[in-house]
């Protein structure tokens, strides 16, 4: 049974670009969770999704970013006009169903802006 | 709003000593209690967690925490430590009920010297 999927595991982006991060949860698992960890800090949650849904997106900054979780295919987060401050570690948790309360994690994606 | 605070960003420990790596928590409701482990580079993986019920869990690789909530607590312990333990802990707190968003402290970086 794979694990949550995450890919590219790193990505280099200039200032400007746009970045897409992928995230496949867990066979089963219908809801997906987006954090970010910047260097020497914990996780902050971003956005939390099910199926064709945004549930929660209390934590994605108002601009540039966007994230989806379409019927068919992996959950994107989508950064458009990358900036420095966005360097970080991107990470995809996924859960079961509305009444699951463990997380499990993917690898990562790590973003670097130059 | 909830929030964690562990104490001690980095504790450093002898092989075979005793390990306690604290998290206090703020929930206005009761809450449910995780501890995550990050190995570099890596992604979290599930350590232990508390939802309802037993007040002291059991983990794997021979952890444990006790839920106080008078105190507001969720500390982890193992009572040996190993060169293999060496990693980031971090500790996190959601709602309980329905799937939602987890709140991390800023993690504790655990270092086990020979």
């Amino acid at each position: 049974n794979a694990g949550v999927m995450q890919n590219p595991r790193h990505l280099v982006r200039r200032r400007g670009q746009e970045a897409r991060l992928r995230c496949s949860p867990m066979k089963g698992h219908s809801h997906v969770y987006w954090y970010r960890q910047l260097p020497e800090e914990g996780l902050k949650f971003m956005v939390y999704l099910q199926k064709e849904n945004i549930i929660d997106e209390s934590g994605m900054p108002k601009e540039r970013f966007s994230a989806e979780f379409p019927k068919e295919g992996p959950s994107i987060l989508r950064i458009q006009q990358v900036v420095r401050g966005d360097s970080a570690a991107y990470f995809c948790a996924s859960s079961r169903t509305s009444d699951s309360y463990e997380q499990y994690f993917g690898p990562g994606t790590r973003l670097t802006v130059t | 709003a909830q929030s964690v605070t562990q104490l001690g960003s980095h504790v450093s420990v002898s092989e075979g000593a005793l390990v306690l790596l604290r998290c206090n928590y703020s929930s206005s409701v009761p809450p449910y209690l995780f501890w995550y482990v990050q190995y570099p580079n890596q992604g979290l993986q599930l350590l232990l967690k508390y939802t309802t019920g037993a007040t002291l869990v059991k983990g794997i690789n021979g952890f444990e925490a006790e839920f106080k909530k008078s105190e507001t607590s969720f500390h982890l312990t193992k009572p040996s430590a190993h060169m293999s333990d060496a990693a980031e802990y971090f500790c996190a707190v959601s709602e309980t009920g329905t799937a939602s968003k987890l709140t991390f402290g800023t993690g504790t970086r655990l270092q086990v010297t020979l």
